[in-house]
């Protein structure tokens, strides 16, 4: 299994533009996360889905922030309109829901927003 | 409420002492821990979790509940070891939500 894929890497874009970051999941994990990590705060959950539904998206910073998970083995994390305090890189997760199961995280995309 | 903390942000030792990176969780219940390692610009990956009573990579971790700590530990660390270092708290049943710690920067000077 090639784990989680992430795409894209990096992503340098203006402020204001729409930006759609990228998660494929382990296949036959049905628990999927996204973090947000920076300097300042460290490691933030933004919205974990749970058999693709929502769970808790208490960590969206704002309404700009949006995420879906439209079936097992795809999500996206969406921000529009980005602005500069977003860049950050973003972590994408996947684990099993079964007690003890560790996550299992992608490489992350570099978010830079000017 | 449920939480992790690590207190040191940073953490400096040389190559050979002995390295203790701190965990204090809060969690009513029973909960799952465990430690995560990011190499530079490198995905977090997991290092170990107390179900598994196990040492990886020379580092052992061991779940005190009367001191809600799980502290990580290593009795010689190496320049490799440098990196940063997740604590994580999973509750063991209903949604499974996990919550890191902030983190703590080890830096292993020569």
């Amino acid at each position: 299994d090639a784990g989680v894929i992430q795409s894209p890497r990096h992503e340098v874009t203006e402020m204001g533009q729409e930006v759609t970051l990228r998660c494929k999941p382990i296949s036959g994990h049905n628990s999927l996360f996204w973090y947000r990590q920076t300097m300042m705060r460290g490691l933030e959950l933004l919205i974990y889905f749970n058999n693709n539904v929502p769970i808790d998206d208490s960590g969206m910073p704002e309404d700009r922030f949006s995420a879906k998970m439209p079936n097992a083995s795809f999500s996206t994390l969406k921000i529009q309109p980005s602005e500069p305090r977003d860049s950050a890189v973003y972590f994408c997760a996947s684990s099993l829901a079964g007690p003890h199961q560790p996550q299992h995280f992608g490489d992350g995309t570099r978010l830079s927003i000017l | 409420a449920q939480r992790v903390t690590q207190p040191e942000k940073l953490l400096s030792v040389f190559k050979g002492a002995p390295v203790e990176l701190k965990c204090n969780y809060s969690y009513s219940g029973s909960p799952e821990l465990f430690w995560y390692v990011q190499y530079s610009r490198q995905r977090l990956q997991l290092l170990l979790r107390h179900i598994s009573r196990e040492s990886i990579k020379g580092f052992t971790a061991d779940l005190n509940k009367g001191e809600t700590s799980f502290h990580l530990k290593k009795p010689f660390a190496q320049e490799e070891d440098s990196a940063m270092y997740y604590c994580a708290l999973r509750r063991r049943s209903g949604t499974y939500k996990y919550i890191f710690g902030t983190g703590t920067r080890l830096k292993v000077l020569a």
